[in-house]
């Protein structure tokens, strides 16, 4: 199927780590993608490929995938990190897509 | 400086077509690695894909959408066009294009996104 699956809310304390995933049959062939996005701001591409960083994303930001599920991890989250985070990743037929998003509160 | 900016009306009627511009700088539209893609976001809602297009004029399309949404460039320009038939309000959402990078082993992501252009569809 060409659908992506997020859990819609996580909670992390302030310093620790967590892990957002997504789940897709896609995902079994192709890497996940992973954005950051803060109210009323574009999209920030955060992970791309098997686990890149554009130039500027801090170290903390690191991605993996197992089967049918790419998961992104925070380690030591900070306030700032308090967002939105969408996967997107594409299928046979060239159809991209985009997971539902899943929010993150930094407690 | 690789920039993108969407411009279109910011209100338009049930049933109209919507056209939406994208003009970008920094890259070129026939980099053959590189092409846009147009994403759009319904108020408090999910990011949704909606067609991509590269630089061998190569097209894709939500399939939900495919007989509603078209997507063209204009090199010349470095404009990449996003056009909807007949809109309904569910189509209310902020509009965004993205460059899309597209690596070998099928690996591709978007880098950079323009601001967006928010789109309200009343009547």
């Amino acid at each position: 199927s060409s659908e992506l699956t997020q859990d819609p809310a996580v909670s992390v304390a302030l310093g620790q780590t967590v892990t957002i995933t997504c789940q897709g049959d896609s995902l079994r062939i192709y890497y996940a993608n992973w954005y950051q996005q803060r109210p009323g701001q574009a999209p920030l591409l955060l992970i791309y490929g098997k686990n890149n960083r554009p130039s500027g994303i801090p170290d903390r930001f690191s991605g993996s995938s197992s089967g049918n599920t790419a998961a992104l991890t925070i380690t030591g989250a900070q306030a700032e990190d308090e967002a939105d985070y969408y996967c997107n990743s594409r299928d046979i037929n060239n159809h991209h897509m985009f997971g539902g998003g899943t929010k993150l509160t930094v407690l | 400086q690789v920039t993108l900016k969407e411009s279109g009306p910011v209100l338009v009627k049930p049933t109209e077509t919507l056209m939406l511009t994208c003009t970008v700088s920094g890259f070129s539209l026939i980099n053959p690695n590189m092409g846009v893609s147009w994403i759009r976001q319904p108020p408090g809602k999910a990011l949704e894909w909606l067609g991509n297009i590269f630089s061998n004029d190569e097209k894709s399309y939500s399939t939900s959408l495919k007989n509603s949404v078209a997507i063209s460039r204009d090199t010349s320009k470095s404009q990449v066009v996003l056009t909807m038939t007949n809109v309904d309000p569910v189509d209310t959402a902020t509009y965004f294009c993205a460059r899309i990078v597209r690596l070998v082993g099928a690996t591709f992501y978007s880098d950079y996104w323009g601001q967006g252009s928010l789109v309200t569809v009343s009547s």
